[in-house]
């Protein structure tokens, strides 16, 4: 069965950066992409950015390019998320989602990943 | 950016009650929309992609129609476990927009 699991909750000081892992299973890894989604205390979903296992191919929201950067990593079947320059209001929820980009869909999560930015 | 707005931002409903849920899209997404539930503190749930696709596993008591600018999901016979937000999301254009949510809860 397909599986997205995240790495820990992160507490990250005002101007430094996080990374947050999702490893994924039980299906053919470079066949997919991923979102990663974030989610404020009390707030709706906010699309952040998209990866290719394929081909490495990215999408990003406008508000966080410069300081986000998506990866995959084939050879151990995870997906990356790394922020720079974290502020408060970068305390979230991330999720990575396995999706195939554009004209297709979101269809498994990962379970979320705790950033709190804090000084 | 295509912006997604959702309406009501909440509702109240019974156990069995029907309730339908609007999604709009600033600009025409075709029938690229997937709709998510999510419970407190998990991950969220796909429900319905391409407009009207249920997705496997999901009770037939969820529906979804809808093409162009104007979606809608619809829950028959609401069951407890049916408390909880829903989003909807288009994949047209990137960003990959969500709406803003639509909390249901106990009346």
């Amino acid at each position: 069965q397909v599986q997205l699991v995240q790495s820990g909750t992160e507490v990250k000081q005002p101007g430094a950066s996080v990374k947050v892992s999702c490893q994924a299973s039980g299906y053919i890894f470079n066949t997919y992409g991923f979102s990663w989604v974030r989610q404020a205390p009390g707030q709706g979903l906010e699309w952040m950015a998209w990866v290719s296992a394929y081909n490495g191919n990215t999408l990003y929201a406008q508000k966080m390019r410069g300081r986000l950067s998506v990866s995959t990593d084939a050879s151990t079947g995870t997906a990356y998320m790394e922020m720079s320059d974290l502020r408060a209001d970068d305390t979230a929820v991330y999720y990575c989602a396995r999706d195939r980009g554009s004209a297709w869909h979101i269809d498994y999560w990962g379970q979320g990943t705790q950033v709190i930015v804090s000084s | 950016d295509i912006q997604m707005t959702q309406s009501p931002s909440s509702l109240s409903a019974s156990v069995g009650d029907s309730v339908t849920v609007t999604c709009r899209a600033s600009h025409y997404v075709g029938n690229f929309v997937s709709w998510f539930q999510q419970k407190s503190g998990n991950a969220p749930k796909l429900l319905i992609y391409d407009a009207s696709t249920l997705q496997s596993d999901v009770p037939s008591r969820f529906s979804g129609s809808g093409s162009g600018t104007e979606f809608t999901l619809a829950i028959s016979g609401l069951q407890p476990e049916d408390f909880a937000h829903y989003y909807c999301q288009q994949s047209f254009s990137d960003p990959f927009t969500f709406g803003p949510g639509t909390k249901v809860d106990v009346k």
